[in-house]
């Protein structure tokens, strides 16, 4: 069965400090898998996805994602924290017809 | 662009009570979704579309119903609300499905208390 597991509920940054967020999906093909950012009460928005090609993965607002079989991850990177990143960030991998979406990390960023 | 509309915003049930979150979408996209969000669990997929007259059951679909008779509409139905249905429920659509890199569009989300 398809699943994304979030190992990290929360993390608290710095402003200016790297970020790595978790993700490890279990899929059977190759796999679609996606980020999205939830702001405070709003939807949910695309901030990059991964299909084929080349394993990093460049979104927007300065997020990457590295996509590696070998470990079942995707994991989200950005070198320097805003404190307009502090959000929810969920990752989820497309299956057929449906999308299965992890629990979520929330992110702190501290002044 | 409207988009993924939802309505209402919000809404407090009483134990019992029944109602209909509204969701259409402008976009004609063949797949619709309905996710419902608690703390700590992220998005669980209640029921989805993948065309007009079709629908299917998701992850949690126990005491919802769905129709969908039009491209545009996705009505999900809660006929005796429970306080476990107290959420956040958001729509989505996309034009080819999760088996694709397409991404998910999503509504500003019902926040719904059951009392």
């Amino acid at each position: 069965a398809q699943s994304v597991t979030q190992p990290d509920i929360h993390i608290t940054v710095s402003e200016g400090a790297s970020l790595e967020l978790r993700c490890n999906y279990s899929y059977g093909a190759t796999p679609y898998l996606f980020w999205y950012v939830q702001s405070p009460g709003q939807g949910l928005q695309l901030l990059l996805k991964y299909f084929s090609g080349d394993t990093l993965v460049q979104g927007i607002k300065g997020f990457e994602a590295e996509f590696k079989r070998s470990q079942s991850s995707f994991n989200l990177r950005k070198p320097s924290v805003h404190w307009s990143d502090a959000a929810e960030y969920f990752c989820a991998v497309g299956g057929t017809y449906k999308y299965i979406f992890g629990t979520g990390t929330r992110l702190k960023v501290l002044a | 662009n409207a988009g993924v509309t939802q309505t209402p915003k919000f809404r407090i049930l009483k134990i019992g009570q029944s109602m209909t979150l509204q969701c259409t979408q402008d976009m004609n996209h063949n797949y619709m979704y309905w996710y419902r969000q608690d703390p700590g669990m992220g998005l669980k997929l209640i029921y989805y579309s993948v065309g007009a007259g079709i629908t299917d059951k998701g992850e949690v679909p126990n005491g919802y119903n769905v129709s969908r008779s039009t491209t545009e509409d996705f009505p999900l139905r809660l006929e005796l609300a429970a306080p476990s249905q107290t959420s956040v429920y958001f729509c989505a659509s996309s034009p080819a499905g999760g088996g694709t890199a397409e991404k998910l569009f999503f509504g500003s989300g019902t926040q719904l208390s059951v009392l």
